[in-house]
C-alpha cells in the first residue's frame, strides 16, 4: 500500500515562530488532507488539498502531486496551535492513509 | 450542521464484556468510516460503508469485531468479547460524493478494557 511520511516527527517552537511541516508519499493519489489533533484528541479538518495551494488564516498548504509531497505552513504561532499534525492520503480508494504525525509543542 | 457525533466519549470496561460504539454521520453523507487510533499503529480504517452498504471491511482485526448501519444516519462498531489489546481511540467519519473527497471525523470513542 501506500507509505506516508512525515517530517520533523517532534518540533518545539517559540511562540510567534514560523514552521514547515512535510508529507511525502509513495504514490500518485486522487485525496490528501492535513489535519491537526488537538490535546483532547480531536481531529479538526485543516486542508483538502490534493494538489495546490490553499490558505486558511496562519496556515497554508502546497501540493506538489507530481512530485509527491505536500507542506504545511504555519505562521506567527500561537501556543493553541500545539497538538499533532496529520497528513492523510488517499490512492485509488476511500481509505485514507495517515502518516505518523509531527507533534509540534508551541512555548510562550 | 453538527457534524460527526460519536457516543459514548469515554468506555471503561471489563476483558469479556461486549463493547457497542455509536456514530451519527454528517446529514446527506453516503460514506461512514470506522478507524482506530493506537500508539502502536496510529491511525488506521476498520471498515467503510456507502449508503449503509460495508464496501471494505479488510482492516477489521478479527471476529470479534462486527459493525453496521441500519440506517443512513446511524453506524455501530461493536467489540464481543472484547479484550485489553482493543483499548484505543475509535473515531468514526464521513464523506459525501461520487469521488474521493474530505472526510470529517467525530471526536473519537476512547476505550478502555481492563
Amino acid at each position: 500500500g501506500i507509505q506516508v511520511e512525515q517530517s520533523p516527527p517532534d518540533l518545539i517552537l517559540q511562540e510567534g515562530a514560523n514552521s514547515t511541516l512535510r508529507c511525502n508519499f509513495s504514490d500518485s493519489v486522487n485525496n490528501l488532507q492535513w489535519f491537526h489533533q488537538n490535546p483532547w484528541g480531536q481531529l479538526i479538518n485543516l486542508f483538502y488539498i490534493p494538489s495546490g495551494t490553499k490558505q486558511n488564516g496562519r496556515l497554508s498548504a502546497t501540493t506538489v502531486a507530481t512530485e509527491r509531497y505536500s507542506l504545511l505552513y504555519i505562521s506567527s504561532s500561537q501556543t493553541t496551535d500545539s497538538g499533532v499534525y496529520f497528513c492523510a492520503v488517499g490512492a485509488g480508494s476511500y481509505q485514507l492513509t495517515f502518516g505518523k504525525g509531527t507533534k509540534l509543542s508551541v512555548i510562550p | 450542521d453538527a457534524g460527526v457525533i460519536q457516543s459514548p466519549r469515554h468506555e471503561v470496561t471489563e476483558m469479556g464484556q461486549e463493547v457497542t460504539l455509536r456514530c451519527k454521520p454528517i446529514s446527506g453523507h453516503d460514506y461512514l468510516f470506522w478507524y482506530r487510533q493506537t500508539m502502536m499503529r496510529g491511525l488506521e480504517l476498520l471498515i467503510y460503508f456507502n449508503n449503509n452498504v460495508p464496501i471494505d471491511d479488510s482492516g477489521m482485526p478479527e471476529d470479534r469485531f462486527s459493525a453496521k448501519m441500519p440506517n443512513a444516519s446511524f453506524s455501530t462498531l461493536k467489540i464481543q468479547p472484547s479484550e485489553p489489546r482493543d483499548s484505543a481511540v475509535y473515531f468514526c467519519a464521513s464523506s459525501r460524493g461520487s469521488k474521493p473527497v474530505e472526510a470529517f471525523f467525530g471526536q473519537g470513542t476512547r476505550l478502555t478494557v481492563v
